[in-house]
């Protein structure tokens, strides 16, 4: 089975920056996702990992260690455009190849 | 504009109607696949299909059926709708093997069974 934890909510000030944690067990792993997701709309890709280290885009940043199951989303220079639900998931590599399985998301609130 | 198209984006249905959902992309992704997202569980996989003519199940397929006549088209068929299908619908493609595995997604198809 698949397991996925990420805090239900987060909040955080304009400017500032946040890290949102991710870990997992599943059976196997062959990559880690961010997406976000705005209230009333559709998830947007945001982040890919499949090795150990940082990756960085822009504001964002995604951060893997897979022998501890733990991902995190960091988001700098925090703007209100930002508060939306950013999500973790993990491909199931059984089966289809690009099973994506979810966790519950993280509800982020941007405050000024 | 490139993308995924879902319809309806709405539907208020009574219990025990049959209901589809329909799905279209027109980026020639080789897979496609049906969540369903309910508050505090996030999205769960219904069915997928890596290829026209082929499909599977994920997390959830209880009550819910698809096909994959063609590369464009993904409807998801509820037989019997239920109240417990009370959910919002996500379509979403792939480019399939040997990519990083992005998912597009469409904008979604809330659902209400009565």
């Amino acid at each position: 089975g698949q397991n996925i934890d990420q805090p239900t909510e987060m909040t955080a000030t304009e400017g500032a920056i946040v890290q949102i944690n991710c870990t997992y067990q599943t059976s196997g792993f062959n990559g880690l996702f961010w997406y976000q997701q705005h209230a009333g709309e559709a998830p947007t890709f945001l982040s890919y990992n499949v090795l150990d280290g940082l990756e960085e885009k822009g504001r964002f940043s995604s951060f893997l260690s897979r022998s501890k199951g733990y991902s995190y989303l960091l988001l700098k220079e925090l703007q209100m455009k930002d508060s939306a639900s950013y999500l973790c998931a993990v491909r199931d590599p059984t089966g289809g190849y690009n099973k994506l399985i979810f966790g519950a998301g993280t509800r982020l609130a941007v405050h000024p | 504009i490139a993308g995924i198209t879902q319809a309806p984006t709405s539907q208020i249905l009574a219990a025990g109607r049959r209901m589809t959902l329909r799905c279209t992309q027109d980026m020639r992704h080789n897979a496609m696949y049906w969540y369903r997202q309910d508050l505090g569980l996030g999205l769960r996989l219904i069915h997928y299909s890596n290829t026209a003519g082929t499909t599977g199940k994920g997390e959830v397929p209880d009550g819910y059926s698809v096909s994959r006549a063609n590369t464009d088209d993904f409807p998801l068929t509820l037989a019997s709708a239920v109240p417990s299908q009370t959910s919002v619908y996500f379509c979403a493609s792939s480019v399939g093997q040997g990519n990083t595995g992005e998912l597009f997604f469409g904008e979604g198809s809330r659902l209400t069974v009565l």
